[in-house]
């Protein structure tokens, strides 16, 4: 069962590249999520979508743009990276939105600006 | 915006000693889970509590949900080395956004 899989697991940027993180999960969810990991802190919602065709603000959505592709697949756009993107970028899906069922989680995207 | 504090941020126990972690807000919610992350992994759901003054137990985890539903606990009896992690709470939402807390990092020594 692959679940949510997210790609790619590593990334080494300079600051001013461009890279989209992908992200496709398996489980016919309707939801899904993008947040970013700072050492020693929680999750921080950077955008969600919380059915196909749809796409909204979470919490630090500067600097961040998103595309839900289709059911399946919710990518994570960086168009001019900066040293402060430097995180841990999790995707997560659920089948319904807002915290009403469970969430699934993918194994991270560790993304270092220099 | 609803404020969501987990307390304490870090907690730094022995092998087979107890603990609780609190998860506290202004807002009231419907239901919460509560999540565990290990080193390196994406969290994973450990409970959702539903109803105020809910108790729900998972081995040495214990869970409860506040009677105003407005804040939850996790007690830990006898902690063990593979309960090290992060330990995350997120309530319920009608907007769709699924917002968690800080989160108690908790480091069980040998």
């Amino acid at each position: 069962n692959a679940g949510v899989t997210q790609t790619p697991k590593f990334q080494v940027l300079k600051t001013g590249q461009s890279m989209t993180l992908q992200c496709a999960q398996d489980m016919n969810h309707n939801s899904m999520y993008w947040y970013r990991q700072d050492p020693g802190m929680g999750l921080r919602l950077i955008y969600y979508s919380a059915s196909e065709g749809t796409t909204d603000k979470g919490e630090v959505p500067n600097g961040y743009n998103v595309s839900r592709l289709n059911k399946r697949e919710f990518s994570l756009r960086l168009e001019s990276a900066a040293p402060s993107q430097t995180s841990v970028y999790f995707c997560a899906s659920s089948s319904q939105p807002g915290g009403n069922t469970e969430a699934f989680f993918g194994q991270g995207t560790r993304l270092t600006v220099v | 915006t609803q404020l969501l504090e987990q307390s304490p941020q870090f907690l730094s126990i022995q092998e087979g000693e107890n603990l609780t972690v609190y998860c506290n807000s202004s807002s009231v919610f419907s239901s919460l889970q509560w999540y565990r992350q290990e080193p390196g992994e994406g969290p994973v759901l450990l409970v959702t509590v539903v109803t105020g003054g809910e108790v729900k137990k998972l081995k040495r985890l214990t869970f409860q949900f506040g009677d105003a539903r407005k804040d939850s606990s996790l007690h830990i009896t006898a902690a063990q080395p593979g309960d090290t992690g992060l330990y995350l709470c997120a309530p319920s939402s009608n907007t769709g956004k699924l917002i968690f807390g800080q989160g108690t990092t908790l480091q069980v020594k040998p």
